[in-house]
């Protein structure tokens, strides 16, 4: 078990650009969630998956941003056109029941 | 609404000092409490949880934190800081009334230590 782990760590783009990243969850969890963080501020919950359905979005997760979690193991994000705004670290987890165990993140820079 | 404030933005401790930083938190039942640390460029690591039983909490590193209903509390403390404990401090709550563990943290506290 190598924890969860998150590609790529650090993104840097253009306003404007569509940016992708992709977490691998601890294998056994069927529970994944992702948080986006900005500085000085806690995680922000902005959706989740059981298996592969995706069973809440916050109303964080504008028609820009799309998560998919295709085989129900890995997830993908995508932001589309990304803005100014969209800088911030996302931060995927995943749990079975009870503690959720955090990846190291993806820090995204919008230029 | 679920809401968790942390009142110190940031604290700074000598090393050997006892700590305690304080959390505080909006919710209708009893919810599930989390502390959480972040070092820089490390994910968030869970300290302690509580979910149900005695108030009391230990958790790894030496940190405890203590339930107290009447207050809506969940305060961390350490007895004696060890600079390899400076870095981001987060509480969080959740429900598990519904089918999954939607987390929401607190807006942080960093601690520094001084030699």
């Amino acid at each position: 078990d190598t924890g969860v782990s998150q590609d790529p760590r650090h993104k840097i783009t253009k306003r404007g650009q569509n940016v992708t990243f992709r977490c691998d969850p601890i294998s056994e969890h069927n529970r994944l969630y992702w948080y986006r963080q900005t500085l000085g501020q806690g995680p922000e919950f902005l959706t989740y998956f059981q298996n592969e359905a995706q069973l809440e979005k916050s109303r964080l997760l504008s028609d820009r941003f799309s998560a998919e979690r295709p085989k129900g193991s890995f997830s993908t994000l995508e932001i589309q056109r990304t803005e100014q705004g969209d800088s911030a670290m996302y931060l995927c987890a995943s749990s079975t029941e009870g503690e959720q165990f955090f990846g190291p993140g993806t820090r995204l820079t919008v230029l | 609404a679920q809401s968790v404030t942390q009142p110190d933005i940031h604290i700074t401790v000598s090393e050997g000092a006892s700590l305690e930083l304080r959390c505080n938190y909006s919710y209708g039942a009893t919810p599930y409490l989390f502390w959480y640390v972040q070092s820089p460029g490390q994910g968030l690591q869970l300290l302690l949880k509580y979910f149900s039983g005695d108030t009391l909490v230990q958790g790894i590193k030496g940190f405890e934190a203590e339930f107290k209903r009447s207050q809506s509390s969940f305060n961390l403390r350490k007895p004696s800081v060890h600079w390899s404990d400076a870095a981001e401090y987060f509480c969080a709550v959740a429900s598990m009334k519904t089918s999954y563990d939607k987390v929401i943290f607190g807006p942080g506290t960093s601690l520094s230590v001084i030699p």
